[in-house]
């Protein structure tokens, strides 16, 4: 079975661009969840997508939203970037309630 | 929210020895509680969960112990190799959102 995909590996953007990130969950799972990644301060949840509704969101600036497809494929983008938003994005799946989370590799993103 | 703190932040053992670490969360209403291995490069992967109900689980090398009336959670690694050498972090689910530790990173000498 494959894992969760992430897309792409790494990104780099200037300030005030907009950036998209994909994310293909593992088959079967309809749960999709985003996170921040940044050194020392852990994983923050971003939002979580079941059935391409969001379920749950963190508390994060409106310039990050996501959405979720059909076929469970997510994606999420961030807005107008800011320096601090450089950070590793994860993605995560599960199948639904979100309890065993898979993660994939994430996508490392630089704001300069 | 939820609030968790994981301590150490880092932490170096001798191969053979023990290594824990610990987490304190701040919600009683938490009811799942993760532990996540994270490698250079890679995302995080699930090594072992206990649910609120759960005092203890193991899983040959590792275990997992909840205390409920504390608010505390430790992950156990016992025998410890230098595969074992990674970023951990403790996880709490509240309401079906996730809230992370700020990881602890061990170093396995050998």
């Amino acid at each position: 079975k494959a894992g969760v995909t992430q897309t792409p590996r790494y990104l780099i953007k200037t300030r005030g661009q907009q950036v998209t990130l994909s994310c293909s969950p593992i088959s079967g799972h309809r749960s999709v969840s985003w996170y921040q990644q940044t050194p020392g301060q852990g994983l923050q949840f971003l939002f979580e997508y079941f059935s391409e509704t969001q379920r749950n969101k963190g508390n994060f600036p409106g310039r990050f939203s996501g959405r979720q497809f059909s076929n469970s494929r997510s994606e999420m983008n961030v807005s107008t970037l800011e320096l601090g938003d450089s950070a590793l994005y994860l993605c995560a799946s599960s199948y639904g309630t979100p309890e065993k989370l898979f993660f994939g590799s994430g996508t490392q993103l630089s704001v300069l | 929210g939820e609030n968790v703190e994981q301590h150490p932040s880092t932490l170096s053992v001798q191969e053979g020895d023990s290594a824990v670490i610990k987490c304190t969360y701040s919600d009683s209403a938490s009811n799942y509680f993760p532990w996540y291995k994270q490698e250079l490069g890679k995302g995080p992967q699930l090594i072992i969960d206990i649910r609120s109900n759960v005092g203890e689980k193991k899983d040959q090398r590792i275990a997992v112990t909840l205390n409920k009336t504390a608010k505390h959670f430790s992950l156990h690694i016992t025998e410890t190799q230098p595969e074992d050498s990674a970023v951990y972090f403790c996880a709490a689910r509240l309401a079906n959102q996730f809230y992370f530790g700020t990881g602890t990173s061990l170093t396995v000498i050998p």
